[in-house]
């Protein structure tokens, strides 16, 4: 089982561009989460995707966007990037879209906007 | 809005020391707490899983309890070592927003050898 996996490891962009992070969830899982962490800080929710849909949003700006596809991957997009969106981007996987079940990370994808 | 602390910020012990973390939360209608460990740059490795029906749960070293009425959860880790070092974060799913996770800033912990 490869658990949850994130694409790529590492970014480095320029103000004002875009970015794409991508997240394949752990094999059974239907749902997937995106966080956002800054240095020192807990995770921060951005947004849930279930059923190819977006089914609950955090505090963050219509800049991020998010798509999930049949297989159950899914996109992160930034748009119009800011020095602030640098942080560690999270994405977790649970299961069959119940409330109860465990959250399971990737490794997160290092984003540093300069 | 649910609001999660973690007491202390940080935390130093010396090797084979007992030790517990603390998470209180806000908001006690909550469906679940778990308990993950961060190494530095990494991901999130879940140590625990407490459903909200659940007085505690154990595994290897680790026991994680949780009193839902007071809002306060502990991580105890016994017989502490070098490779328990790590930051380790709390966080609430709760039941009336029993989608996202709210997580704690995380308590820093250094075994010293």
């Amino acid at each position: 089982d490869a658990g949850v996996t994130q694409s790529p490891t590492h970014l480095i962009k320029t103000r004002g561009q875009q970015v794409t992070l991508r997240c394949s969830p752990k094999s059974g899982h239907d749902t997937v989460s995106w966080y956002q962490q800054a240095l020192g800080q807990g995770p921060q929710f951005i947004f849930q995707y279930y059923e190819e849909e977006e089914r609950q949003r955090g505090n963050f700006p219509d800049r991020f966007s998010g798509h999930q596809f049949p297989n159950y991957s899914s996109e992160l997009n930034v748009n119009a990037l800011l020095l602030g969106d640098s942080a560690l981007y999270l994405c977790a996987s649970s299961g069959r879209g119940r409330g109860g079940t465990e959250a399971f990370f990737g490794q997160g994808t290092r984003l540093t906007v300069v | 809005k649910q609001e999660v602390t973690q007491i202390p910020a940080a935390l130093s012990v010396p090797e084979g020391e007992n030790l517990v973390l603390n998470c209180s939360f806000t908001d006690s209608a909550i469906y679940n707490l778990q308990w993950f460990r961060q190494d530095p740059g990494k991901g999130l490795t879940s140590l625990l899983l407490i459903q909200s029906s659940q007085r505690e749960q154990t595994s290897g070293r680790l026991n994680a309890s949780l009193d839902k009425s007071s809002g306060r959860s502990t991580l105890y880790i016994a017989a502490s070592q070098p490779g328990d070092s790590a930051t380790y974060l709390c966080a609430v799913k709760s039941g009336g927003s029993n989608y996202k996770l709210t997580f704690g800033k995380g308590t820093l912990l250094t075994v010293n050898p």
